[in-house]
């Protein structure tokens, strides 16, 4: 069984580009969610995707976007990045239902650090 | 809306010390309780959970107990190890959809032989 991958492990983009970075989830794992975790901070919510469908979106503004596809893999694209998007990008899957409550348990990726300049 | 309140590091232990990291947690409805473990290089691990009120998750010698009363639920351990020197994040589920993870914002813990 293999465990939650991302790509790629580094990125560097400058102030107004676009970033794609991808998610691989656990085997049987229908659900994704991706944080933001600024240099000695917390992982910060950005969303969560369920069978597809976003199920759940933290404070963040909208050039965040994501997307899951039918194998369960997903993408988190940035748009017009900013200096403050430099972060590390965590995903995590779960096994989880959209009415689960904490039953099912975040298996989280190694991340992908993203520098802005 | 729903927050985890962690106590700041860093700490620095001896082998053997008890070790406690205080964590409070301020939220609407019934989360669930987590403490994750990152080691250094790693990702995220889940170290244990409490789903309600007067559980306790327990791991590795590692210990809490979800206290809504106080809205607590603080990590301990009784005797700590080098192995232990990791950063540690308290969290929670809960949120609007009850989907959404709320983290702490980590205790760097150093334990000296």
């Amino acid at each position: 069984e293999t465990g939650v991958t991302q790509s790629p492990t580094h990125l560097i983009k400058t102030r107004g580009q676009q970033v794609t970075l991808r998610c691989s989830s656990q085997s049987g794992h229908n659900t994704v969610s991706w944080y933001q975790q600024a240099l000695g901070q917390g992982p910060q919510f950005i969303f969560q995707y369920y069978r597809e469908e976003e199920n759940g979106r933290g404070n963040f503004p909208p050039r965040f976007s994501g997307l899951q596809f039918p194998n369960y893999s997903s993408e988190l694209n940035v748009n017009a990045l900013e200096l403050d998007d430099s972060a590390l990008y965590l995903c995590a899957s779960s096994p989880g239902t959209s009415g689960s409550r904490g039953r099912h348990i975040q298996f989280f990726g190694p991340g992908t650090r993203l520098t802005v300049l | 809306g729903d927050s985890v309140t962690q106590m700041e590091g860093p700490v620095t232990l001896s082998e053997e010390a008890f070790l406690t990291i205080n964590c409070t947690y301020t939220a609407t409805g019934y989360p669930s309780l987590f403490w994750y473990v990152q080691y250094p290089g790693e990702g995220l691990q889940l170290l244990l959970k409490a789903t309600k009120a007067d559980d306790k998750g327990s791991n590795k010698g590692f210990e809490a107990t979800y206290r809504k009363e106080t809205t607590s639920f603080h990590l301990e351990k009784g005797s700590v190890q080098v192995s232990d020197s990791a950063v540690y994040f308290c969290a929670l589920r809960g949120g609007p959809t009850g989907n959404q993870f709320y983290f702490g914002t980590g205790t760097s813990l150093t334990v000296i032989p």
